[in-house]
């Protein structure tokens, strides 16, 4: 299966740690990127492969991968993080990519 | 650093077939490595991934649209286009083009896709 499933909503204090998580078989198989999306413009790569990101990505943003499920981890969330986060991959076997659900991420 | 510009349709009636365009500058559909791709937003929803293109023009499509969809490339253009046909209300959405670039990294291994640039949107009303 391709599915990948996301919280629906996470929320932070400002200045600590939050984790997003993104579950699925494929996940085992193959690196998640993850992309920031603000008031629904187009939405922004922040993590890739094992975990690199992009240029002008701050370092609190970080990736990691265990068995069925991928993580996102912002140390030190800030006011400007509030935002939805989404999950991706391309599974070569099927050769279809697929989306998590999102997750709303609010700083408190 | 590429640049992806949807143009098309905003309003498509039930029934018919939306038409979409991506234009590519900075870059070229002809380039190995890339997957032209296709990404629709509902109102108030996800992100879902339609289908994309590769440089050689194999297409790949989600199951629960491929009877509709259809994607293709002008080289010439240096264009990639969506079509979607018998649309209903529920199609209406913010669609997006979208560049699925290969990642390889020697040191490490590392073999995987990822979405590194995005046309602004364009949405599209199904609607009579």
């Amino acid at each position: 299966s391709s599915e990948l499933t996301q919280d629906p909503a996470v929320s932070v204090a400002s200045g600590q740690t939050v984790t997003i998580t993104c579950l699925g078989d494929s996940v085992r198989r193959h690196y998640v990127s993850w992309y920031q999306q603000k008031s629904r413009q187009a939405p922004v790569v922040i993590i890739f492969g094992e975990n690199t990101r992009p240029s002008g990505i701050p370092d609190r943003f970080s990736g990691s991968s265990s068995g069925d499920t991928a993580s996102l981890t912002i140390t030190g969330a800030q006011a400007e993080d509030e935002a939805d986060y989404y999950c991706y991959l391309r599974d070569t076997d099927s050769k279809q990519g697929v989306f998590g659900g999102g997750t709303q991420l609010t700083v408190l | 650093q590429v640049q992806l510009q949807e143009s098309g349709p905003g309003l498509v009636k039930p029934s018919q077939t939306l038409s979409l365009t991506c234009t590519v500058s900075g870059g070229s559909v002809s380039s190995g490595g890339d997957y032209w791709t296709w990404i629709r937003q509902r109102p108030g929803k996800g992100l879902e991934w339609i289908g994309s293109i590769y440089h050689t023009g194999s297409t790949s499509s989600d199951p629960s649209l491929r009877s509709r969809v259809s994607i293709s490339v002008d080289t010439s253009e240096n264009q990639f286009s969506l079509r979607l046909n018998s649309v209903i209300v529920a199609d209406t959405a913010v669609y997006y083009c979208a560049r699925d670039r290969r990642y390889y990294n020697p040191l490490t291994g590392e073999a995987t896709t990822y979405i590194d640039s995005w046309g602004q949107g364009i949405l599209v009303t199904v609607s009579s």
